[in-house]
């Protein structure tokens, strides 16, 4: 149980695109997704929390206009990288919650590797 | 005082030794703990989690709790070279429902 799918897995694509990525918990419902991002051989970066019919919170110095994240019901999530360059490249994770409380675990999406040539 | 602090490490130890991964954390309300592996150029995986005071156990994996102490850990008994990875210490806080996660201590297991 407890199995959360993202896609794409990878995408590479030129600068300027917009790329939109995924994330479905598939056997339980989640009010509350996770969007982190990781570059190479450092921590886990949270980005933003997405709140299910309402706005995402944003980190500190997350651009909310740039990362576009929809939580449309509560099984998805999507985020947006508006206008992609070179600088967005990196391992994108998403992550969600079971709907049965705050003491249940965090489970993560395999990961998007967005590449920006 | 960072909210969840882990040594980075790396943490090496033989194959067939025990390893033992530590993580402190800073919000004395904290009440449900995760470790997370995650290998490389992958995402984090649930391998544990623990809620009261005292040791629960799950296979080659134990966890320890010790509230009073604010301190968690993770025995590997039996390490395998497989088990080299990052682990990752995450904390709920009372309040809200997002974990904090401890930057990751890396456990290298040579055979």
């Amino acid at each position: 149980g407890a199995v959360v799918s993202q896609h794409p897995s990878r995408v590479i694509c030129k600068s300027g695109t917009s790329v939109k990525i995924e994330c479905r918990s598939l056997d339980f419902q989640a009010t509350t997704m996770f969007w982190y991002r990781q570059f190479p051989k450092q921590s886990l970066m949270l980005m933003a929390t997405s709140n299910e019919g309402s706005k995402a919170t944003y980190e500190q110095g997350v651009e909310k206009d740039k990362f576009l994240i929809n939580h449309a019901s509560l099984t998805l999530s999507t985020l947006t990288v508006t206008s992609a360059h070179p600088e967005d490249s990196s391992f994108y994770i998403c992550s969600a919650r079971d709907l049965g409380g705050y003491n249940q675990p965090q489970h993560f999406g395999d990961g998007t590797r967005l590449s920006i040539l | 005082q960072k909210e969840v602090e882990q040594n980075s490490g790396p943490l090496s130890v033989p194959e067939g030794a025990i390893a033992s991964l530590n993580c402190t954390y800073s919000d004395r309300v904290s009440q449900s703990f995760f470790w997370y592996r995650q290998y490389s150029g992958k995402s984090p995986e649930l391998i544990m989690s623990i809620y009261s005071n005292g040791d629960k156990e799950d296979g080659r994996f134990t966890a320890q709790l010790n509230k009073a102490s604010q301190y968690v850990s993770l025995l590997i008994r039996d390490s395998q070279p497989s088990d080299s990875a990052t682990y990752l210490c995450a904390v709920n806080r009372a309040a809200g429902n997002m974990l904090t996660f401890g930057g990751g201590t890396r456990l290298m297991v040579k055979p």
